[in-house]
């Protein structure tokens, strides 16, 4: 069966520090990535999506990067991390079956003092 | 502009009673429409997803309807529990709505009581 798994859980950054946040995928293989902001009271904001290795589209223009080096392999980047990046930060995998239903990883909660 | 609206935008019920909740879109062209269960601090899990040509869907003691002329969609819970208690996040597909073909509601924070 297929998880994803993200990390860190949790994670008190101060302003201006770099960002690295990672999302696995195992049991499939070429999926789809995403990375999804949600702010409190506020909707899924969809930041970046990859169809394959090396391929990153970015959504919104922002403070922050995404890179997939492998093919289960997502990691979204800040050079210098703004309060406004504070936020819930989610992973989602996709295929091609069930119209691309999405499964969300656990999420990394982010706090940008 | 594809939109979601999603109402109420909390609720609180009593343990074992039944609540419906509303999502209305405008999502053109419609793909499926999907309903989202997100415990707090948790990612969202996938309820049900239902095609224009799907009326209903139960998952359990779930069970969504779609109205795709009127563009509305419910999800009816019964006999909640405590583990009901959650936010419930209406997400619509439709090729106009970004890279990932969706626009997601706010959700309904949903609070059962014992």
């Amino acid at each position: 069966s297929q998880t994803i798994h993200q990390w860190p859980a949790t994670l008190v950054q101060p302003v201006g520090s770099p960002l690295s946040l990672e999302c696995t995928v195992e049991g499939t293989s070429n999926p789809n990535l995403y990375w999804y902001r949600q702010a409190a009271g506020r909707g899924l904001q969809l930041l970046f999506y990859s169809v394959g290795i090396g391929q990153i589209s970015s959504e919104v223009p922002q403070n922050l990067s995404a890179s997939r080096p492998q093919d289960r392999q997502f990691i979204l980047s800040s050079k210098k991390l703004l309060l406004s990046d504070s936020g819930f930060y989610l992973c989602a995998w996709s295929g091609e079956a069930n119209y691309n239903e999405q499964f969300f990883g656990p999420g990394t909660r982010l706090t940008v003092l | 502009k594809n939109q979601v609206e999603q109402s109420p935008q909390s609720l609180i019920i009593l343990e074992g009673k039944n609540c419906t909740l509303q999502c209305n879109y405008t999502v053109s062209p419609f793909s499926n429409l999907r309903w989202y269960k997100q415990d707090t601090g948790r990612g969202p899990v996938s309820l049900t997803i239902m095609t224009f040509s799907e009326n209903t869907k139960s998952n359990g003691r779930y069970t969504a309807t779609l109205d795709a002329d009127t563009k509305q969609s419910s999800l009816h819970i019964t006999a909640s529990q405590l583990s009901d208690s959650a936010s419930y996040i209406c997400v619509a597909h439709g090729t106009g709505g970004g890279a990932d073909g969706l626009t997601f509601g706010k959700g309904t924070h949903l609070i059962i009581q014992p």
